[in-house]
């Protein structure tokens, strides 16, 4: 039981650069999101999804895209990176009131 | 908008006490505590549920007052291990999403 994957941990991306984080869990939960971390403060909610097929927006969607074809895989996409992009990226999931995270994505946007 | 908490930061010697707060201007029904060791991801601590149910992993007490709409978490006989930026998320009426405090860092000498 590998709980939440993360690929990759560390990315550096050039300004206008496209990528996809990818995230994937096996423990069967519907609820998966995205959050970003930057020093000094909390989380914050890219996007979220309670299902394949069906994904939302959080808190600070601008400049990523999320897909959900399947219960195990929430990959994050980044549009056209910018350096306010520069960040660690945890994927979570969740089954119940617990989350799991990921070990993280490190990236940076030069 | 972000719930509040305090202290930012506090250092405690090995056995002493410590209590980290949460507000939140918004009705709560829920607050999530996680704990996040240096360049690792989060881990789940307890949750505090409306009515005073509590769900957790370990042996760390806290408090929800819904009408003031805090919580506070509360580490008693501190151990090295206590070390970390511990974070509140309030949970609103069936949201899933957490709107994440910006933490309070606990540094634990011997």
């Amino acid at each position: 039981n590998a709980g939440v994957t993360q690929t990759p941990k560390f990315q550096v991306l050039k300004t206008g650069q496209s990528m996809t984080l990818q995230c994937a869990q096996d423990m069967n939960h519907e609820y998966m999101s995205w959050y970003r971390q930057d020093p000094g403060m909390g989380l914050r909610l890219i996007h979220y999804s309670v299902g394949a097929g069906i994904t939302d927006q959080g808190e600070v969607p601008n400049g990523y895209n999320v897909s959900r074809s399947t219960t195990e895989d929430f990959p994050l996409r980044l549009l056209s990176a910018a350096p306010s992009q520069t960040s660690v990226y945890f994927c979570a999931s969740r089954g119940g009131y617990e989350q799991y995270f990921g070990p993280g994505t490190r990236l940076t946007v030069t | 908008q972000q719930p509040v908490q305090s202290p930012q930061a506090v250092i405690l010697r090995e056995g002493e006490d410590a209590v980290i707060n949460c507000s939140s201007s918004k009705a709560l029904y829920s607050v999530h505590w996680y704990r996040q060791k240096h360049g690792e991801a989060p881990v789940f601590l307890m949750i505090l549920l409306k009515g005073g149910e509590q769900k957790g992993h370990e042996k760390i007490s806290a408090s929800f007052n819904e009408k003031k709409q805090q919580s506070s978490l509360y580490l008693t006989a501190s151990q090295l291990s206590y070390s970390g930026t511990y974070f509140c998320g309030p949970g609103g009426d069936g949201n899933y999403q957490l709107i994440w405090g910006a933490g309070t860092k606990l540094i634990i000498k011997p």
